[in-house]
């Protein structure tokens, strides 16, 4: 079973509006850690964003947030006010903290492309 | 301060030869992690140290694949007689220590890895 699943391979969005970016996860460990990276053509990996699993509130940063349920295993990243320099890949991670497992798991990514 | 370094940014072999890629982490970061990304796909993990030891090799893909941190900052991933299905783009990054689970990775450029 895929431990992380990106169901949207690509979407467009109008610059200025908000988008919301899916992203579910699938563990047995009750003490994990959710990360989001966006990925420009350039190839560089961007970190924006941390949830853990413990956390009672939904991570902010700047125009970014994280929609956590974690009863759904959903970890969706919401950007507002979207703006042209948004478009890149962006892949969801998860870090398991069982036996002190520090790599991450990728999803396969959803590529967005912000429309003029 | 710097980021993560990693050279080359391209390399261009011909199947059956070897390769190293070298990554430089972020001054004081302990951890450093290889992973390898396949084109249109997220990145997978290789490899883990925590300082020089190597405390997970469970991703590399064969005994082809060789990885070291002899003095625990710089890191080199090797790959012996390549074949076709090594083309990918090599991932390092690095963080800031072990057991913090919060902090988040941080990766290079990477390097792209054609096979010929």
């Amino acid at each position: 079973a895929q431990k992380i699943t990106q169901t949207q391979p690509g979407m467009f969005v109008q610059e200025k509006e908000a988008v919301t970016l899916d992203c579910t996860y699938d563990t047995s460990d009750p003490s994990y850690g959710l990360f989001w990276y966006k990925q420009p053509s350039s190839g560089e990996m961007i970190f924006l964003i941390y949830q853990g699993s413990y956390d009672q509130q939904n991570a902010t940063e700047g125009r970014y947030s994280l929609n956590f349920q974690k009863a759904r295993k959903s970890a969706n990243l919401v950007i507002s006010a979207s703006q042209l320099g948004d478009s890149a890949m962006y892949f969801c991670a998860m870090r398991e903290t069982n036996f002190g497992n520090e790599k991450l798991t990728f999803g396969t990514g959803t590529r967005l492309t912000i429309i003029p | 301060g710097a980021g993560v370094s990693q050279s080359p940014r391209y390399k261009v072999a011909k199947r059956g030869q070897d390769v190293a890629l070298r990554c430089d982490p972020i001054s004081g970061h302990v951890s450093l992690f290889w992973y390898q990304q396949a084109l249109g796909q997220g990145p997978e993990f290789l490899t883990y140290f925590q300082n020089e030891a190597q405390l997970d090799k469970s991703g590399l893909p064969s005994d082809r694949f060789f990885a070291e941190r002899p003095e625990g900052s710089v890191s080199t991933l090797k790959i012996q007689r390549t074949q076709q299905e090594d083309s990918a783009v090599y991932l390092c990054a690095s963080s800031l220590a072990r057991g913090r689970w919060n902090q988040p990775q941080h990766f290079g450029d990477g390097t792209r890895l054609s096979i010929l």
